[in-house]
């Protein structure tokens, strides 16, 4: 039963132009979500924040939005670059233990 | 010190045999964080230390895992009599600032059983 869904697995965007990703969760008391990129042979690492009391955040070109009654949440990256091609996994939980669930990550690759 | 490490940053072994996988984490942080990626799957939780409390195993897929941590320092994860479905990325974490309530995670070891 996976509680946090990505269910595009991959992702090609043009260079300039802007890459939305999707991540679904279950767990109304989920508090706290975030994105990670991931680079092959690297650890994941920390993108972008946002807790249940904000519907958006946004941090230069990466802006995270919470839909907390669809319990939706997006990654926009605008303009996308061919340096954000990675893997980006969601992720939700509770922010007072830092335990988190991730999604299965989407491959987002951006065209030169 | 200042990132996280994890050694070996590969390893191969034989089914049946037992591994030891090794994490250092961030220095001074109180907590620390074991997750694992499988092939295709995301991020799965399965331990979480803190301080001197009892550590948060529920995330064991089996009692063949087991971790250790001593204080705020080393922690090592044991699979005993590892099977095909243990071969993973095994990644190790810590708290990043309160800033963001994230993880700063290392590069991971990459385990395979054949």
């Amino acid at each position: 039963d996976q509680q946090v869904k990505q269910n595009s697995p991959s992702l090609s965007v043009q260079e300039g132009r802007i890459s939305i990703l999707n991540c679904d969760y279950t767990n109304s008391m989920f508090d706290y979500f975030l994105w990670y990129k991931k680079y092959p042979a690297e650890g994941p690492t920390f993108l972008i924040s946002i807790s249940s009391i904000k519907d958006k955040n946004e941090d230069g070109r990466f802006t995270v939005f919470l839909n907390k009654s669809a319990k939706h949440l997006s990654l926009h990256i605008v303009p996308s670059q061919p340096g954000d091609s990675a893997v980006y996994f969601c992720a939700a939980g509770d922010m007072g233990t830092y335990k988190y669930i991730f999604g299965t990550g989407t491959r987002l690759k951006v065209l030169a | 010190g200042a990132g996280v490490s994890q050694s070996p940053s590969n390893k191969v072994t034989e089914k049946g045999k037992d591994v030891e996988l090794r994490c250092d984490p961030i220095s001074g942080h109180t907590a620390l964080y074991w997750y694992r990626q499988r092939l295709g799957q995301g991020l799965e939780f399965l331990i979480y230390f803190q301080g001197n409390s009892a550590p948060d195993k529920s995330g064991l897929p089996s009692d063949r895992f087991s971790a250790e941590r001593t204080g705020e320092s080393v922690s090592t994860l044991t699979i005993q009599r590892t099977q095909q479905e243990d071969s993973a990325v095994y990644l190790c974490a810590s708290p990043q600032d309160k800033t963001n309530y994230g993880y700063t995670f290392g590069s991971g070891t990459r385990l395979t059983v054949v």
